[in-house]
């Protein structure tokens, strides 16, 4: 099993609607989960965080954490083309550790 | 600097040479990771500073590959006797505290030909 899984996709969602985003970690003691967006050639952008169990929402966006499930997900609201790009689940492994694993991302596709 | 500045955005090299890819942090930021993305993958977490020392190198391929970071700010990352599947985009990211948020540069596309 790899440390951070995601659905590759592609994830084609139309515009206005709400876009789901799911990671799975396989180390318990995790303890930071981070979402990052990536744009075609560029480096990735932080875009949430989330540090405790529940949701974490901010504009758009709300990150949604599980530690008992090792889950976390990323959903946007109201879509816009623009959110096109390939979203990023990072997870700090262990406790202490400062060596953050990245998933392979999901692209994801807003049409409009 | 305002962001994380990395050195050249570009490198093409033959195989065999020697490259060094340079990371400049966050001012104040005292993490610094170095990873590398592969087409169609997620960054892959190559070694960590904390301050001056590599608090975690696991993730370098193989001992061509090696990183420093004397003086606690600035890095450098050094690729001995570069071979083809080398080639990929080498990312810098810093971060403030202890398992906090990484803001990464724009990378360094490197190509061994």
């Amino acid at each position: 099993q790899k440390e951070v899984e995601q659905n590759s996709g592609p994830l084609s969602v139309p515009e206005g609607a709400i876009a789901s985003l799911n990671c799975t970690y396989s180390d318990r003691g995790s303890q930071s989960f981070f979402w990052y967006r990536q744009y075609s050639g560029k480096s990735p952008e932080l875009i949430m965080f989330i540090y405790s169990n529940g949701d974490k929402e901010d504009g758009r966006f709300t990150a949604q954490l599980n530690k008992a499930s090792q889950y976390v997900s990323l959903l946007i609201r109201d879509s816009q083309p623009s959110d096109s790009a390939t979203y990023l689940c990072a997870v700090n492994l262990r406790t202490g550790a400062n060596n953050l694993f990245f998933g392979t991302g999901t692209r994801l596709t807003v049409i409009p | 600097g305002a962001g994380v500045s990395q050195t050249p955005s570009n490198k093409v090299t033959e195989k065999g040479k020697y490259v060094e890819l340079r990371c400049d942090p966050i001012s104040g930021h005292t993490a610094l990771y170095w990873y590398r993305q592969s087409l169609g993958q997620g960054p892959e977490f190559l070694i960590y500073f904390q301050g001056t020392g590599a608090a975690d190198d696991s993730g370098l391929p193989n001992d061509r590959f090696f990183a420093v970071r004397p003086e606690g700010s600035v890095s450098t990352l050094k690729i001995q006797r570069t071979e083809r599947g080398d080639s990929a985009v080498y990312l810098c990211a810093s971060s403030q505290t202890h398992g906090g948020e990484a803001f990464f540069g724009q990378g360094t596309r490197l190509t061994v030909v």
